[in-house]
């Protein structure tokens, strides 16, 4: 059973289009995120979702839209998308709280073209 | 904002040989620092972890030491061998919850 799971694994798509990459987890945590990975593998968050509330926006283009239906999903939509959107997008959970480190998944690699 | 900064970026050593990668954290509230281990192609795996009541924390060949006062925290493997090579990160974790990734360091092992 696959702890934290992405569908789908790869995405290529033309400049402009809207997608959306589906997250789900089966561990019972109650936060969910979303990490942008760039071609350096530079790590950096972009949302998190504690049962199914917001909680960290960082400074993403609003072209870019989470959804949490429930605390086990954590969807991300981006319209529009451009050349730059090009990355690796992991999902994760924790338990929440303090002290507890992510289950990632197996991430999407998204190529803009 | 918070921020951690790791190096070396890359390591290369013979296998046997010790590899050890340190990190610099800004956030004094900061109080849990794991640490990361990525295959080419994979998900980031936690490997490590360390909470701020403790200096010093050991598994097996990988130990991970931190000193509050300098906020320097650092991922020690030793007698390591070819399957060690991946990227580790390390990480911060404060008031807010997430975590913030060093850079990464690409550790290459030797045969």
């Amino acid at each position: 059973d696959t702890a934290v799971s992405q569908t789908p694994k790869y995405l290529v798509t033309q400049m402009g289009n809207d997608k959306s990459i589906k997250c789900e987890q089966n561990l019972g945590h109650d936060t969910m995120y979303w990490y942008k990975q760039d071609s350096k593998k530079f790590l950096k968050i972009m949302f998190s979702y504690n049962n199914k509330e917001l909680i960290i926006n960082e400074t993403v283009p609003n072209r870019f839209s989470p959804k949490s239906p429930d605390k086990a999903h954590l969807n991300l939509h981006i319209n529009s998308l451009e050349l730059g959107d090009s990355a690796v997008y992991f999902c994760a959970s924790s338990p929440g709280g303090a002290h507890y480190g992510y289950t990632f998944g197996s991430g999407t690699r998204l190529t803009v073209v | 904002g918070e921020n951690v900064e790791q190096h070396p970026s890359t390591l290369s050593v013979q296998e046997g040989d010790s590899a050890v990668i340190k990190c610099t954290y800004s956030d004094s509230a900061s109080n849990y620092f794991p640490w990361y281990k990525q295959e080419l192609g994979k998900r980031p795996q936690l490997i490590i972890d360390i909470r701020s009541n403790v200096g010093e924390k050991k598994d097996q060949r990988i130990a991970v030491t931190l000193n509050k006062t300098a906020k320097h925290f650092s991922l020690h493997i030793t007698e390591t061998q070819p399957e060690d090579s991946a990227v580790y990160f390390c990480a911060s974790q404060g008031g807010s919850e997430k975590l913030v990734f060093g850079k990464g360091t690409k550790l290459t092992v030797n045969p």
